[in-house]
């Protein structure tokens, strides 16, 4: 089955400097990744989608010079988490389509995200 | 108004209980719609996907209703392992394949 791998899982960092989380698609070439974020005990939101190839579409009210997202390879899309702040601290998913056999969302088993 | 819309719960059962979930959702022109379970701290995973006629898989049967724009689950002889968070999940299947998340309904099975 379709198989999405996402790093780090958790990370601890400090106000002002950036982190950058990486979704792979293992077996199979994802054209588009999304990326949610959660907040404790709420749902997940989605934050942009990423294109193999071209800009990343964010949805209204996420910054995209704050979140960069790079999509280069049709295995491969980072967010990066630029100037994080502790309102930052969240947990961060990543979601690949696999257009094999019909539409498929996998998921990637998220990164939890803690600025101090 | 929220896109799709779920009660918190959390619903508290004992084993064995059957348990159903509601889900509504707001936009006429979503197309798929599913059910996800997410365990504490974990990514979400998809329990069943939810067609008109309705359709069950063991324990779970999902119905759906379009005119009413509602969705349901039903869990039957619950499982201590079925406590988890279950979200109601849909799509548009416009060219942004995006998925719309409920905030998702905590069910507590105890022994």
């Amino acid at each position: 089955g379709a198989v999405v791998s996402q790093h780090p899982s958790r990370v601890i960092c400090k106000s002002g400097t950036s982190v950058k989380i990486e979704c792979r698609s293992l077996d199979f070439q994802a054209t588009t990744m999304f990326w949610y974020r959660q907040f404790p005990k709420q749902s997940l939101m989605l934050m942009a989608t990423s294109n193999e190839g071209s800009k990343a579409t964010y949805e209204q009210g996420v910054e995209k010079d704050k979140f960069l997202i790079n999509h280069a390879s049709l295995t491969l899309s980072t967010l990066t988490v630029t100037s994080a702040h502790p309102e930052d601290s969240s947990f961060y998913i990543c979601s690949a389509r696999d257009h094999r056999g019909g539409y498929g969302y996998t998921f990637g088993s998220g990164t939890r995200l803690t600025v101090v | 108004r929220k896109e799709v819309e779920q009660d918190p719960g959390p619903f508290n059962v004992p084993e064995g209980a059957t348990v159903a979930f509601n889900c509504t959702y707001s936009n006429s022109a979503s197309q798929s719609f599913f059910w996800y379970r997410q365990d504490c701290r974990k990514e979400p995973k998809l329990l069943m996907s939810v067609y008109s006629s309705g359709n069950e898989d063991g324990r779970f049967t999902a119905q759906l209703n379009r005119a009413s724009q509602y969705i349901s689950l039903l869990i039957r002889d619950s499982k201590l392992s079925d406590s988890a968070t279950y979200l109601c999940v849909v799509n548009l299947e416009d060219s942004s394949y995006k998925l719309i998340f409920g905030s998702g309904t905590r069910l507590l099975v105890r022994p």
